[in-house]
């Protein structure tokens, strides 16, 4: 276990839906990444996180967008969903934003959209 | 020409056999990071080096910095140790933080 909780493990919803996908980050870890894990693209990096701040940017559509709250908690927020963003959407925590120490991942949330 | 390069693709291996997979890189990197995750399942960090080598249990990854290379090494090779494996390096034309370019991962199966 890792320590880091992702919610939901699967969801499935309809194109032009609206989802929003939850990460608990390691306790005391400030820094939550999120990424996207597609067949045709591996793993991609959409978006980092430090303190409630937004850090980096990654490959993230302008219909996808997140937020880190006060107690570290992270949303991604996936909005007028198509067929393509059928994916595993993995998120991740470090102690800092430095990268300099290990990340840890959470289980996942396998998004399917019909 | 992807910024993270695996080899191989796939590999098949009886087990006790000494496996290696190696990962180059075209970019300048701060960190290296070793993955693995099962079918279906999670990703697990392996290890993260900037340098030298490192070792846990019967894995070990090593890093040159000046060739761009890297090889994570399982030794006497067990069934539960297939899943995919990637490398992903922190740095390069990026530059956030924490920016991970990933490789495409090699699936190792291990048959008893």
């Amino acid at each position: 276990d890792s320590g880091v909780t992702q919610t939901p493990k699967h969801l499935i919803t309809a194109t032009g839906q609206r989802v929003t996908l939850r990460c608990s980050p390691r306790s005391g870890d400030l820094s939550v990444y999120w990424y996207q894990q597609s067949l045709d693209q591996g793993l991609q990096f959409l978006i980092q996180y430090y303190n409630g701040e937004e850090r980096a940017k990654g490959n993230i559509l302008e219909r996808f967008s997140a937020q880190q709250f006060p107690d570290l908690h992270s949303e991604l927020n996936l909005s007028s969903l198509e067929l393509g963003d059928s994916a595993l959407y993995f998120c991740a925590s470090s102690v800092n934003s430095l990268g300099n120490t290990e990340a840890f991942f959470g289980q996942g949330t396998r998004l399917t959209v019909v | 020409k992807n910024e993270v390069e695996q080899s191989p693709q796939n590999l098949t291996a009886q087990e006790g056999e000494f496996i290696t997979i190696n990962c180059s890189y075209s970019v300048g990197i701060s960190a290296l990071h070793w993955l693995q995750q099962h079918p279906g399942g999670g990703i697990v960090s392996l290890f993260m080096l900037s340098s030298g080598k490192k070792k846990h249990g019967r894995l070990i990854a090593t890093i040159n910095i000046q060739e761009k290379h890297s090889s994570l090494h399982i030794t006497a090779s067990h069934p539960r140790d297939s899943a995919v494996y990637i490398c992903a390096v922190k740095g390069g034309s990026g530059g956030s933080n924490y920016k991970l370019t990933f490789g495409k991962g090699t699936l190792l199966t291990v048959n008893p």
